[in-house]
C-alpha cells in the first residue's frame, strides 16, 4: 500500500531531551516535507527536501533540523525540545516538485513537551 | 494578515443540507488552489484542486475559485454524516515547495 508513514504516532517527553521523530514514504517520492499543526494556526511548513540530500527552512524552522540521506526517509530532529514546541507534526511528500503534484500526508505524530 | 483565512466554525448543519465552505487569499501569484479533508486523529487528504479560475465538480463536491476577489468556495451537496471532518483550503506557491493552508473549518453533518 502506497503510504506514508510516522513514528512515534504519540510522544511525551520533557523539556531538552533530544527526540527524533520518524518519516517514511514507499512511493519513491523526491518532495518530503515537514509541518506542524496549531489551533488557530493550521498546518505551517518546518522543512522541505526536494531530494537526496537537498533541504530547506520553511515557515517556522527555529528549534528543528532534518536530514535527508536516503530518498524514502525525512526524520525531524528536536536537539533540545521546548513546551512551545508542543503541537500536531505531519510529514508529506509528492512525486516531484518541478509542477503540481499531489502531496500525501503521514498520519501525525502528536508531541507533548513538558 | 495571514496569506489565507478560513473561518473555523464548527459548521452544523443536518443531513441532506448543501454545505458551503469558504476561503479568502491573498496573495495573487497563486496559481493552484485545493480542499483538504482531515478527519480526527488522521493526516489530511486532498479532495480537490483546481488550476487557476473556474469550477470543478467531482459528484458531490464542486470547487470554486474566484481570482479577482481572491476567494475559494468548496460545496457541498446532499451532505452526509461522513463528511464531518475539517476541510482545510490550501495553496500552492509558484516554485511548488509549499502548501500554504488556512486554519480549517470543521463541519458536523447531524442524521
Amino acid at each position: 500500500e502506497a503510504q506514508v508513514t510516522q513514528n512515534p504516532r504519540y510522544l511525551i517527553t520533557v523539556t531538552g531531551k533530544k527526540l527524533t521523530v520518524t518519516c517514511s514514504q514507499n512511493m519513491n517520492h523526491e518532495y518530503m516535507s515537514w509541518y506542524r499543526q496549531d489551533p488557530g494556526l493550521g498546518l505551517r511548513q518546518i522543512y522541505y527536501s526536494m531530494n537526496v540530500e537537498v533541504t530547506d527552512k520553511g515557515d517556522v524552522p527555529e528549534g528543528y533540523k532534518v536530514s535527508r540521506k536516503e530518498k524514502r526517509n525525512f526524520p525531524l530532529i528536536l536537539e533540545s525540545p521546548s513546551p512551545n514546541q508542543t503541537s500536531l507534526y505531519f510529514c508529506a511528500s509528492s512525486f516531484e516538485v518541478n509542477s503540481y503534484n499531489e502531496q500525501f500526508f503521514g498520519p501525525g505524530t502528536r508531541l507533548t513537551v513538558l | 494578515q495571514k496569506e489565507v483565512e478560513q473561518d473555523p466554525g464548527p459548521l452544523s448543519v443536518p443531513e441532506g443540507a448543501i454545505v458551503s465552505l469558504n476561503c479568502t487569499y491573498s496573495n495573487s501569484a497563486f496559481q493552484y488552489f485545493m480542499w483538504y479533508r482531515q478527519y480526527s486523529r488522521k493526516g489530511p487528504e486532498l479532495l480537490m484542486y483546481t488550476y487557476s479560475s473556474g469550477n470543478k465538480e467531482d459528484g458531490r463536491f464542486t470547487a470554486q475559485v474566484d481570482k479577482s476577489s481572491k476567494y475559494i468556495s468548496l460545496f457541498i451537496r446532499d451532505s452526509q454524516p461522513s463528511d464531518s471532518a475539517t476541510y482545510l483550503c490550501a495553496q500552492m506557491n509558484t516554485g511548488f515547495q509549499k502548501l500554504v493552508f488556512g486554519t480549517g473549518t470543521r463541519l458536523l453533518v447531524s442524521p
